[in-house]
Formats: C-alpha cells, sequence, structure tokens
C-alpha cells in the first residue's frame, strides 16, 4: 500500500533560525495536503498542491511539490513560537482519493 | 473553532465496558471520518461514511463499530476494549468523499484511555 514519510521526525531550532521539514511516497501523487497539530490540538489544514513543481507560499511557509509528484516540503522562515507543532503532509493517488497521512514532523522551538 | 465538535472530550473505560464517541459537524459537508492518533504513529484512518452510506472499512477490529444516521452525526461504538485501543480518536468532515480533492476539517478529538 502506499505509504507516506518525513523526516526528519523531530526537530529543535532556535528561535529566528529556518525549519524545513521533507515529505516522501512509494507513489505518484495526485496531489498533497499539509497539516499542522499544535500540542494537545487536533490537525489543521494548511494548505493543498495540485502540479508539478508546484510552490505556494503563505508569510513565512513556503510548500512545493516535485517536478515527479512523489516528494513535498513545508518549509519556514525565522520561526516564532507559535510556530511549534507537528507538521503532517498527507497524500492521495490517483484513481484512489484516499488520504495517506506522513509520520509528521514534530517542531519544538527554543526561545 | 466549532465546525466539528467531539465529545467526550476525555475518556477512561474499562476493557468489559461499552461506550459511545460522538462527532457532529456543523459545516454541511457529505463526508465523515473516524481517524485513531496513536503515539509515535501516523494518522490511522478508521472508517469513512459518505452520505450516511459506510465506503471504507480499514480492517479495523469489529471491537470498533462507527454508525452514520445522517450527514451530521457520526457515532464510535467500543465494547470490550483491549489496552492497546488507548488514543486520541479524531473525527473529521470534508465537502465530498474524494478525500484528496477537498481538505479535511477535523474535530478536538476524544482522548481514550483503557484500563
Amino acid at each position: 500500500g502506499q505509504q507516506v514519510m518525513q523526516i526528519p521526525q523531530y526537530q529543535h531550532v532556535q528561535e529566528g533560525e529556518d525549519f524545513t521539514t521533507y515529505c516522501n511516497s512509494s507513489t505518484t501523487l495526485s496531489n498533497i495536503q499539509w497539516y499542522k497539530q499544535r500540542p494537545g490540538g487536533h490537525p489543521v489544514f494548511l494548505i493543498q498542491l495540485v502540479k508539478s513543481g508546484e510552490v505556494k507560499k503563505q508569510k513565512r511557509l513556503t510548500f512545493q511539490f516535485g517536478e515527479a509528484k512523489k516528494n513535498s516540503s513545508l518549509h519556514i522562515t525565522a520561526t516564532q513560537t507559535t510556530d511549534v507543532g507537528t507538521y503532517f503532509c498527507a497524500g492521495s493517488n490517483f484513481g484512489n482519493e484516499k488520504l495517506t497521512f506522513g509520520t509528521g514532523t514534530r517542531l519544538t522551538i527554543i526561545p | 473553532e466549532t465546525g466539528v465538535t467531539q465529545t467526550p472530550r476525555h475518556l477512561v473505560m474499562g476493557m468489559t465496558n461499552k461506550k459511545s464517541l460522538k462527532c457532529e459537524q456543523h459545516l454541511g459537508h457529505n463526508a465523515m471520518y473516524w481517524y485513531k492518533q496513536s503515539a509515535k504513529k501516523p494518522l490511522e484512518l478508521m472508517f469513512v461514511y459518505s452520505l450516511e452510506e459506510r465506503v471504507e472499512n480499514n480492517s479495523v477490529p469489529s471491537r470498533f463499530s462507527p454508525e452514520c444516521p445522517n450527514s451530521s452525526h457520526l457515532f464510535l461504538h467500543l465494547h470490550t476494549l483491549q489496552p492497546e485501543d488507548s488514543a486520541l480518536y479524531l473525527c473529521a468532515s470534508s465537502q465530498d468523499v474524494r478525500q484528496g480533492t477537498y481538505e479535511q476539517y477535523f474535530g478536538p478529538g476524544t482522548r481514550l484511555t483503557v484500563t
């Protein structure tokens, strides 16, 4: 079955440093979504990428979908304490729109 | 955010108990989902309902029994659970059952502990 892996599993950064999490799928994806889950909270939708090579920005967050549509990344510039949480990617395949969540990257910020 | 609500928020139950989790969505969505989130594991999809009809059951043990009486409400009936079933149970909804197309809106979850 489809597998979606994320690296790293944990990331500790000093406030103000940049952060990147990578998402890799075992199969070609039709689209990919990103979610953020704050500690003690629930996943909240951030964005969806559909096109090969697509890049989208939300303020300090930059999302990228790979050319082969098998990987994606989320980059945060100049992290802030409000960025703390676990970031999940979730992908679906052509013809089978089941959403498979990645393993997540937990980000902690050192003030 | 009150789009998707879940009750109770916390539940402790013995292995011989029977309990139910409730989810309600106020977004007018057609699809609803149950997920299990355990420590150090990715979100596991359990059940998918589209317009009250179950469209997916991901090999979930029969001690978990879902019910969808209408498109706004979803239940998860629990009986004779095991300690390894302790987890955060999340309900979600989306506009359509084509999960990859529409974003999912999650409820706050029920933290279940089986003793």
